[in-house]
């Protein structure tokens, strides 16, 4: 059974700062993986997909890499605002459009 | 290319009662899937719809079913609610069995009392 652990479960910066964000995950059979932003009470929104057979993304100031034998994702944030205060989320793929995500981790940027 | 909607937005049921929960999903996505996320946890994957026929369930007991329309539309039924039901419901859309980014709703927020 797939397992994903996002750790810390929070995290303070302040404003300028990068952002490092850690995923795990227990089964390495993945098609791909996910990370997504929450804001308070919303949906999520996808930030990026990285696909098995890929390294790494990157999308503006976002970019994820992809360790499918140790079980690692990294997200990384260049050059915090206080905009990027949100949860983020990762999650896997294992075939059929169906996820498992991690716990997430709450992030606060100080002004 | 309108998104993926939810309805309604939020919810107050008592135990015992049976709710229905509504989601569009986005323009050309036939694959529909429900996942719950009780507060402060990561969404749970309930079950998939593709083509208006069950595409796998995860660990949620019958009283959760659910129906995908021919327009591609999904509702989502719990009968029998417990207090461990209250969670924001998400639904997400995918255009179809490939491993391409899932589009999710703004969620429907459950409470019940």
């Amino acid at each position: 059974k797939q397992e994903v652990t996002q750790i810390p479960a929070a995290l303070s910066v302040p404003e300028g700062e990068n952002l490092v964000l850690n995923c795990s995950f227990t089964d390495s059979a993945i098609y791909n993986l996910q990370w997504f932003r929450q804001d308070p009470g919303k949906g999520l929104t996808s930030l990026l997909l990285i696909q098995s057979s890929q390294r790494e993304q990157t999308s503006g100031r976002l970019n994820a890499s992809l360790d499918k034998s140790s079980g690692r994702s990294t997200l990384y944030i260049a050059a915090s605002q206080p905009g990027d205060s949100a949860t983020y989320l990762c999650a896997v793929e294992g075939g059929g459009n169906k996820l498992t995500f991690g716990g997430g981790t709450r992030v606060l940027v100080k002004p | 290319e309108t998104g993926v909607t939810q309805s309604p937005t939020h919810l107050i049921k008592t135990r015992g009662q049976q709710v229905t929960l509504r989601c569009s999903s986005q323009s050309g996505h036939n694959t529909v899937s429900w996942y719950q996320q009780a507060l402060g946890q990561g969404p749970q994957f309930i079950f998939q719809y593709y083509r208006e026929e069950e595409n796998g369930r995860g660990n949620f007991p019958p009283r959760f079913s659910g129906l995908q329309f021919p327009n591609y539309s999904s509702e989502l039924n719990v009968n029998a609610l417990e207090l461990d039901d209250s969670a924001l419901y998400l639904c997400a859309s995918t255009p179809g069995r490939s491993t391409d980014t899932q589009y999710f709703g703004p969620g429907t927020r459950l409470t019940v009392l």
